[in-house]
């Protein structure tokens, strides 16, 4: 059985931190990962993929990948109440069907 | 372009009664996935078309769900003989598909289904 898991939080950040979003995967030949983002009552959306080890920066996000750990993160710099949203972190395991976690909600507040 | 579209958007039947969900594919995607997502839930994978044949119905919960393509765009959902636990919002992804994994999926705004 794949699975991703995350905290379902919420994780309260005060704005202008830094958020960091948490992922662990269960099958060690999944290849690549996505961040989506969820407001209340809106439909998934693509913040960041990731392929490789290391770190990809796109503006004020950062995805994290470590495959030895099984670990995958996501960061969010200068944290704003708009990024208040629940996270849903994706694993592929080389099939056409990707493994979703469950989601952590993140709120920012003023 | 044009995103990924669901009608309808909201959809209130009675228990027993048979539904159709319709999905709209950005042009191009050939790969179409359903998901169901009951309120403060994860995704919940149904199916998955590549064209118009579904290699994978792994994830449609009973036989009173079924699902098409044709055309190698729209798809329809449709439920059988609702249940109350069929309630939940029903979303579709289509991407390009040409690597496995690679791809990102986008989201339709998904239809709302509640089953009285």
């Amino acid at each position: 059985q794949k699975e991703v898991e995350q905290n379902s939080g919420p994780l309260s950040v005060p704005e202008g931190a830094i958020a960091s979003l948490n992922c662990t995967y269960s099958d060690r030949g999944s290849q690549s990962f996505f961040w989506y983002r969820q407001y209340s009552g809106k439909s998934p959306e693509l913040i960041m993929s990731i392929y490789s080890n290391g770190d990809k920066e796109d503006g004020r996000f950062t995805a994290q990948l470590n495959k030895a750990s099984q670990y995958v993160s996501l960061l969010i710099r200068d944290s704003q109440p708009s990024d208040s949203a629940t996270y849903l972190c994706t694993s592929w395991g080389g099939s056409y069907i990707p493994t979703f976690g469950r989601g952590t909600s993140l709120i920012v507040h003023p | 372009g044009a995103g990924v579209s669901q009608s309808p958007s909201n959809k209130v039947t009675e228990k027993g009664k048979d539904v159709e969900l319709r999905c709209d594919p950005i042009s191009g995607h050939t790969a179409l996935y359903w998901y169901r997502q009951s309120l403060g839930q994860g995704l919940e994978f149904l199916i998955y078309f590549q064209g118009n044949s579904a290699p994978d119905k792994s994830g449609l919960p009973s036989d009173r769900f079924s699902a098409e393509r044709t055309g190698g765009s729209v798809s329809t959902l449709t439920i059988q003989r609702t249940q109350q636990e069929d309630s939940a919002v029903y979303l579709c992804a289509s991407s390009l598909s040409s690597a496995v994994g690679q791809e990102t999926q986008y989201f339709g705004p998904g239809t709302r289904l509640l089953v009285l």
